[in-house]
């Protein structure tokens, strides 16, 4: 059972487009952590948000967390080549440290 | 700051052997959590390890196990290999001081396990 839904799995657009990948679950979670990761390497955080409804930004990207806590969103505003990557989203429960559940991940291919 | 380290980051074995994965994490993270990631199921979370003990533990055979060590260096170990354990295996670190979820993982970049 995949706990957290994220979606699209496949993004491939063009330079300077803007896209949003959602994560997306039935659960409650305390947080919810956003990972890149690059090929031969580990993931990378991006983001932790923790309250409801919280918004993060990060240059041209924006997180969201939804206000129950189930759901978040990543957006890319004008994306480049460099934002190429795997874009993970993991969600944490209360008191179990450091455990993380993670969505099955969007690939994200931005062309020049 | 030194971050996660991974050893060895590639790693060739048969079927039926056993095989030892090494974690350094971050100074003065005591929590050590590890994953093995693979294309179909992506990644799946092992087993936690805080100040020695295991703290959680996920939904995987008991061939695999691991351990902490005091200075907050873990090892994860897998017996009986199976064509099915080739994976990627990371390992992640945080603080985590007193046991609550939202604390950052760190991850290192992973041991490429191939079984032939």
């Amino acid at each position: 059972t995949q706990l957290l839904e994220q979606s699209p799995q496949f993004l491939s657009i063009q330079e300077g487009e803007n896209l949003t990948v959602y994560c997306n679950s039935s659960s409650v979670f305390s947080s919810l952590q956003w990972y890149r990761q690059e090929p031969g390497e580990g993931p990378v955080l991006l983001v932790t948000v923790v309250t409801g409804g919280e918004v993060k930004k990060l240059k041209r990207l924006t997180f969201q967390f939804g206000d129950a806590r189930k759901d978040s969103s990543l957006h890319i505003t004008a994306a480049q080549p460099g934002d190429t990557g795997l874009y993970l989203c993991a969600g944490a429960r209360y008191n179990q440290g450091g455990k993380l559940i993670f969505g099955q991940g969007t690939e994200l291919s931005v062309k020049p | 700051k030194a971050g996660v380290t991974q050893t060895p980051r590639y790693l060739i074995k048969t079927r039926g052997q056993q095989v030892t994965l090494s974690c350094s994490p971050i100074s003065g993270h005591r929590s050590v959590s590890w994953y093995q990631q693979t294309p179909g199921q992506g990644l799946q979370f092992l087993f936690e390890y805080f100040s020695e003990t295991q703290r959680n533990k996920g939904n995987f055979p008991g061939r695999f196990s691991g351990r902490q060590f005091s200075n907050s260096r873990s090892e994860m170990n897998v017996s009986t290999l199976e064509l099915g354990d080739s994976a990627l295996y990371l390992c992640a670190s945080s603080a985590d001081p007193r046991g609550y979820s939202n604390q950052p993982q760190h991850f290192g970049d992973g041991t490429r396990l191939s079984i032939l």
